[in-house]
C-alpha cells in the first residue's frame, strides 16, 4: 500500500514561468491537504480539497495559486507566473473520509530561480 | 492570527534524558490535538494524538498531556535517543465540517549521545 506520492521531488522554475505540483493520495483516502513550508518556518495550511470539490481555501494567496482533486487522477497544485518568494516545501496530505489525522508525502522543493 | 504556538523554536537534551516538547492554542474549538515529527527532506510522519476529552496519552516512550483550562499541550520523551533529533510540530484541528489541522511553527530536538 504505497503512501502519499508526490512529485516531482525537486523543481526549479525561472521566474514568471508555471509550477504544477502533483499529489496521488494513499489508496482509500478521499481527502487531500495542501500544506506551505517557508524556510525556517512552520507548515502553513493552503487548501482542502475532496474529489472534484474545494472544500476550504483559506489558506490560498488570492492570486496565482490554484488546486484540483479531479474525479481520476492526482491532485494538482498550480502556480502561475512563479516569484522567488514562492520557494518552499509543498507538503501533501491525505486521510480518510470522516477520520482526523494525516498521512503526508515526502513534498515537493520548489525552487524559483 | 497563530493558533498553534510552539514558543521554543529548538531544545537539546542529553541522550536518556527526559525531553519535553511544549505547545499552546488559542481556539476553543479544537478537539484534537496530534504531534508529528519531520526528518530533514522528509514529510512529516505521525507520532502521538490526543482527544479532547483525555488528559494524557501514552505510546512507549512517548506520553502528550494535555491542559484544556490552559489550552496547553506537551509530549515528553523518555528516554531520549539521539534518533530522536528532529523537529517535532504540534497541531491542532477541530471537526468543523472538515478536518483541517493547524500546525505550530515547530521545535527542532537535538539529542546529545
Amino acid at each position: 500500500n504505497a503512501g502519499v506520492m508526490q512529485n516531482p521531488r525537486h523543481l526549479v522554475r525561472r521566474r514568471g514561468q508555471e509550477a504544477r505540483l502533483r499529489c496521488s493520495p494513499m489508496k482509500g483516502h478521499s481527502h487531500v491537504y495542501w500544506y506551505r513550508q517557508l524556510p525556517e518556518e512552520g507548515l502553513k495550511f493552503m487548501v482542502y480539497l475532496q474529489k472534484e470539490n474545494i472544500i476550504d481555501e483559506s489558506g490560498m494567496p488570492k492570486e496565482r495559486f490554484s488546486a484540483e482533486f479531479p474525479k481520476e487522477g492526482p491532485s494538482i497544485l498550480r502556480i502561475q507566473q512563479v516569484v522567488r518568494g514562492d520557494s518552499a516545501a509543498y507538503f501533501c496530505a491525505s486521510s480518510p473520509q470522516d477520520n482526523y489525522g494525516y498521512t503526508f508525502g515526502s513534498g515537493t522543493r520548489l525552487t524559483v530561480v | 492570527d497563530q493558533q498553534v504556538k510552539q514558543n521554543s523554536p529548538s531544545l537539546s537534551v542529553q541522550e536518556g534524558r527526559i525531553s519535553i516538547l511544549n505547545c499552546d492554542y488559542t481556539n476553543s474549538m479544537f478537539d484534537y490535538f496530534l504531534w508529528y515529527k519531520k526528518y530533514p527532506a522528509e514529510g512529516p510522519t505521525f507520532l502521538i494524538s490526543i482527544s479532547s476529552i483525555k488528559d494524557k496519552n501514552e505510546d512507549g516512550r512517548f506520553t502528550v498531556f494535555l491542559n484544556k483550562s490552559a489550552k496547553h499541550l506537551s509530549l515528553h520523551i523518555v528516554p531520549s535517543q539521539p534518533g530522536d533529533s528532529a523537529v517535532y510540530f504540534c497541531a491542532a484541528s477541530a471537526n468543523t465540517g472538515g478536518f483541517k489541522t493547524i500546525f505550530g511553527a515547530g521545535t527542532r530536538l537535538f539529542v546529545k549521545a
